[in-house]
């Protein structure tokens, strides 16, 4: 079956780098997601990348994906305070459009 | 990306008694999610709601427990029935907006039964 497996906690310092890595096993996964949760709140897109692709750069956020090994990560350079959250790797597959979620890495950033 | 807006975004409810959620989307969407996701934990996809057709539900969920309607493009409910303590988690609603890629998520609904 599918599964989506995250480190669990993160802890960085303002302005350092952060990097969250997730591992699937499903290898017809098509799109790979990074969500964000804020306390108390629901989930927010961060990004996203194609099966297709190595790397995908937004503005502070960089996704790489290593296909042959089944593992993503997501950079968030110059990480703020307000950046931290959980966040959460998730995959979908073609033919079933629902998404599996990994447990989520919680990110404190402290000042 | 659609909007949802998704009620009450809290509740605190006895035990035995039931919970109906709202999802309204601002766009028409075929297919809608409802997910939960217990305390500490991921989210699990409870059931797939399409307009017009019974939702599916996943292993480990049943219609008894989460009947889920979905009467028109733009709009679903989930109830939590017979509720107990373990039923506390946030239950989110999720939409693909039919270009494979981002699923758009409501704020979610934190339930806690007492």
């Amino acid at each position: 079956g599918e599964d989506v497996e995250q480190s669990l906690f993160l802890s960085v310092r303002e302005g350092d780098s952060s990097v969250i890595n997730c591992t699937y096993t499903d290898s017809s996964s098509t799109y790979l997601y990074w969500y964000k949760q804020e306390p108390g709140a629901g989930l927010q897109l961060l990004t996203y990348i194609f099966s297709n692709m190595d790397m995908k750069q937004d503005q502070r956020l960089t996704v790489l994906l290593n296909k042959k090994d089944k593992h993503l990560s997501l950079r968030i350079a110059d990480t703020q305070t307000g950046d931290s959250a959980i966040y959460f790797c998730a995959e979908s597959n073609p033919g079933y459009s629902t998404l599996t979620f990994g447990k989520g890495t919680m990110l404190l950033v402290s000042p | 990306s659609a909007v949802i807006s998704q009620k009450p975004s809290r509740d605190i409810c006895q035990r035995g008694t039931s919970l109906t959620i709202q999802c309204q989307v601002d766009s028409q969407v075929t297919m809608m999610f409802w997910y939960r996701q217990q305390p500490g934990q991921s989210l699990t996809l409870i059931a797939t709601a399409n307009q017009g057709s019974e939702a599916t539900y996943e292993s480990g969920f049943v219609i008894d427990k989460f009947p889920i309607s979905r009467p028109n493009l733009t709009f679903s409910t989930l109830t939590v029935s017979n509720m107990s303590p373990e039923d506390s988690s946030i239950y989110l609603c999720s939409v693909e907006e039919g270009t494979n890629y981002g699923y758009t998520f409501g704020s979610g609904t934190r339930l806690t039964v007492v």
